[in-house]
């Protein structure tokens, strides 16, 4: 099945920087990639998400890239907030395999 | 629409016990899932369903088993549980079948405590 990899597992950053989280699968056959956001407590939801006939996709402050060839994508935020400290995942294949998560924690 | 619903939000039970962990969707999603939340293993799927009556395996499907009798409902079941599987479950649900993927919705979780 589709294997994910996924780094940093946690991340720092202070507020106004970037972040950027990245992540490889295996599947060559993938074709939709999509990012989640958990909070504390709480079910993960879709912050976005991108498919295989697209590089790039921006959504105010988030952004994905896909790159196909070495079969990787990774998840930017720009201007980072405290309220965007969480637990971000990955995802990719059939069914939904998720990297194993990424703490982000923004700092005033 | 209340999403996706999912009971009970806590359990403790003794190892050897069974229970049924409930999900319900209220937005005609045709696929449905359980995943097992872990710490630093990630969101693991343990069983899904691309409709009623139809179901199979994830990645972790031992000691769980499922069925899909209706749209709306998809119960997890702990035959016989096990300290093993002492963990947050989450049950999702998305529009169309996984095979043309769609954002996925995920339910609130249930923490599972197996002493």
């Amino acid at each position: 099945g589709e294997n994910v990899e996924q780094h940093p597992s946690t991340l720092s950053v202070q507020e106004g920087d970037s972040a950027v989280i990245k992540c490889t699968y295996s599947d060559s056959a993938s074709n939709y990639f999509p990012w989640y956001k958990q909070e504390l407590g709480k079910g993960p939801q879709l912050i976005i998400d991108i498919r295989s006939n697209v590089g790039e996709k921006k959504d105010q402050r988030i952004a994905v890239t896909l790159n196909k060839t070495a079969k990787h994508f990774s998840l930017h935020i720009t201007e980072t907030q405290p309220e965007d400290s969480a637990v971000y995942f990955c995802a990719s294949g059939g069914a939904l395999n998720f990297g194993k998560g990424t703490s982000l924690l923004v700092t005033p | 629409n209340a999403g996706v619903t999912q009971t009970p939000k806590f359990q403790v039970l003794k190892t050897g016990q069974s229970m049924t962990l409930q999900c319900a969707q209220d937005m005609n999603h045709e696929y449905m899932s359980w995943y097992r939340q872990d710490p630093g293993m990630g969101l693991r799927l343990i069983h899904y369903s691309v409709g009623a009556g139809i179901t199979d395996q994830g990645e972790v499907p031992n000691g769980y088993n499922v069925s899909r009798s209706t749209t709306e409902d998809f119960p997890l079941r702990l035959l016989s549980a096990a300290p093993s599987q002492t963990s947050v479950y989450f049950c999702a649900s998305s529009y169309r079948s996984f095979a043309v993927q769609e954002t996925q919705y995920f339910g609130p979780g249930t923490r599972l405590l197996v002493l």
